[in-house]
């Protein structure tokens, strides 16, 4: 049990819409990461926020966008969805004065776009 | 640019067999090297880590050694249980600035009793 919750468990939309995941983790946790994962693949990361500011990403196009919050819940937006964005999103949050690669995972939401 | 290949699974084996599953790396620099585990129903855990050449990491009877002068990080264990079936994954970050880590495509393991 991570304490690190992911809603919904899965979604599926069709192709130009627009789509919201959401993540919460516990208190402490200042910093949230979110990955795509694709089918039989790992997961690719998509950004990083600490205190709700932006402070890495990947090679993802500015459709992907993400919000944190100070109650330490975050958000994935994803407009103008494309058929390849079908996978599993998955976000991680690391608690405050721990090393960077000790994050801690959520179950995922799973996304179809048709 | 930074890439983790690992061997194509699924690996099978029995009980208390000795388990190697390959990783090898292409990365510039320096990078910290990872192994992630995902069980059943449940989200990627931290397995263990390297961060420098000849570092070995080890953790619930399972190691990785960074080998720099052949670009690997082979995860061995020797005698598996069941409850190690779950999907492995290898991953480097480089070394400096964000964590921005670079995963591999994942082994599944399944052991049989």
């Amino acid at each position: 049990e991570t304490g690190v919750t992911q809603s919904p468990t899965h979604l599926i939309k069709t192709r130009g819409q627009q789509v919201t995941l959401r993540c919460s983790s516990q208190s402490g946790h200042n910093t949230v990461s979110w990955y795509q994962q694709a089918l039989g693949q790992g997961p690719q990361f998509i950004f990083q926020y600490y205190r709700e500011e932006e402070n890495g990403r990947g090679n993802f196009p500015p459709r992907f966008s993400g919000l944190q919050f100070p109650n330490y819940s975050s958000e994935l937006n994803v407009n103008a969805l494309e058929l390849d964005d079908s996978a599993l999103y998955l976000c991680a949050s690391r608690p405050t004065g721990t090393t960077q690669e000790t994050q801690y995972f959520g179950p995922g939401t799973r996304l179809l776009v048709l | 640019g930074n890439s983790v290949t690992q061997m194509e699974g699924p690996v099978t084996l029995s009980e208390e067999a000795f388990l190697t599953i390959n990783c090898t790396y292409t990365a510039t620099g320096y990078p910290s090297l990872f192994w992630y585990v995902q069980y059943p129903g449940e989200g990627l855990q931290l397995l263990l880590k390297a961060t420098k050449a000849d570092d070995k990491g080890s953790n619930k009877g399972f190691e990785a050694t960074y080998r720099k002068e052949t670009t690997s990080f082979h995860l061995e264990k020797g005698s598996v249980q069941v409850s190690d079936s779950a999907v492995y994954f290898c991953a480097l970050s480089s070394s400096g600035g964000s964590y921005i880590p670079t995963f591999g495509r994942g082994t599944s393991l399944i052991v049989h009793p």
